[in-house]
This record gives C-alpha cells, sequence and structure tokens, in this order.
C-alpha cells in the first residue's frame, strides 16, 4: 500500500458525459500528479500541482482539468469523453518536486471505460 | 524536445543478472534519472533514482555515464517474481517540468 488512494476504482460512463476522478496523496506530500496509462500510448504525464499551485504540465488535453484543495487532495476532471479516453488513470504524489530527488508514490488507479 | 527508448521485451532465467538501457535525449540537466516497476493492474513501484556515475541499493544498481543520454538498470539474480514492466523517467529539459516516462521493457523472468 502505497499509502495514495484514488476514487473511483472503476468508472464506466459514456462518451460525451464528464467524470471526475479523486485522489488523497499521502500525509505530508505536497505533489500531486496525475498520469493516463493506455494501451497504445503508454504512461503518460498529464499535470503536476504542488502545495496547489499547477506546477507543471504535460500532454493533458483542453478537455482535462484537475485542481489540487487546500487539503491537497486533487481532482482530475475529465469532459467530453470520447472512445479513446478509456484508460488507467494513475495518481502519485511526492514530498517536493519529481526529478529532484523525489520519489513518487502511485495510488492504484481508476479505471475509466467510455462506452 | 526529450525523447526516451527502451527495448521492449526481455527474457531472462532466475538467478541471471539483467540489465535494462533507457535512451534518453534533451532532458534536463540537473534532475534526477528514476526507474519504476509496474506490475499488472497495479501503479508503478519506485525502483532507484540516480543523477550520475552509479548508485546502488537494495534491490538495484543503476548506472548513469556521464553525458546523461542514457541509463542502466541493472537487477542482480533475478527471480520469477521481478517478472514485470520496467520504465525509465526522466524530466524534459527546458524548464517545463514535463514529465516523461519510457515506452516500458516488459521482462519474462523463466525458471
Amino acid at each position: 500500500d502505497s499509502g495514495v488512494t484514488q476514487t473511483p476504482k472503476h468508472l464506466i460512463t459514456a462518451t460525451g458525459q464528464r467524470v471526475t476522478l479523486r485522489c488523497s496523496p499521502r500525509s505530508g506530500d505536497l505533489s500531486v500528479y496525475w498520469y493516463q496509462q493506455s494501451l497504445d500510448q503508454g504512461l503518460q504525464f498529464l499535470i503536476q500541482y504542488y502545495n496547489g499551485e499547477e506546477r507543471a504540465k504535460g500532454n493533458i488535453l483542453e478537455r482535462f482539468s484537475a485542481q489540487q484543495f487546500p487539503d491537497l487532495h486533487s481532482e482530475l476532471n475529465l469532459s467530453s469523453l470520447e472512445l479513446g479516453d478509456s484508460a488507467l488513470y494513475f495518481c502519485a504524489s511526492s514530498v517536493g518536486i519529481a526529478g529532484e530527488d523525489n520519489e513518487q508514490f502511485f495510488g492504484p488507479g481508476t479505471r475509466l471505460t467510455v462506452l | 524536445l526529450a525523447k526516451t527508448t527502451q527495448p521492449i521485451s526481455m527474457d531472462s532465467y532466475e538467478g541471471q543478472e539483467v540489465n535494462i538501457t533507457c535512451s534518453h535525449n534533451n532532458i534536463a540537466t540537473n534532475d534526477y534519472i528514476t526507474w519504476y516497476q509496474q506490475f499488472p493492474s497495479q501503479g508503478p513501484r519506485f525502483i532507484i533514482q540516480g543523477y550520475k556515475t552509479k548508485v546502488t541499493n537494495e534491490v538495484a544498481s543503476l548506472f548513469i555515464p556521464a553525458d546523461r543520454k542514457s541509463s542502466t538498470l541493472s537487477l542482480p539474480r533475478v527471480s520469477l517474481s521481478d517478472t514485470a514492466v520496467y520504465y525509465c523517467l526522466v524530466k524534459g529539459s527546458g524548464n517545463t517540468g514535463k514529465l516523461i516516462f519510457g515506452q516500458g521493457t516488459t521482462l519474462q523472468v523463466k525458471p
């Protein structure tokens, strides 16, 4: 158990809908990261927050948005869903900034299926 | 634009040493290179991290040459439980903070 929790574990929805994925980081971790993992794209970095502020952006679509709240939990909002958005979405947390001697701890993921 | 390349798959036998290399160009000059292990339906798990030369912990070693254009994860004496996908993770250059995972190397350990 990494200490990072993600809800829900599974989500099945229809094209055009909007969903929210939630992540609670490990106690004491200030950074939260979101990743998408699909069979054809591998692990793709979406976005990072550090202590409530957006820190880095990856290949995140304009239909997707995220935020980190004062209690440090984070939410990833996916809207106008398409079939290609079906994937595993991972949240990770770290004490500081990744790449600066800070390992990331990954949650169990949310499996999103868009029908 | 940073780019990473890893072998898609590798086979080994129990007790052997396995070396997996990740090639990465245009990475941030002052950031660490990290390797993760992932089992099916689980999140990646940290293995080792290094900045340059050689780093060793209780499960692996990491070799990074001076030009930092590649890194090699070394797993000594693998066992069946080491069958997993291994990823390198780097940060792209240019202060964007963008993180880039390699494509992953599927290691199959045979008895």
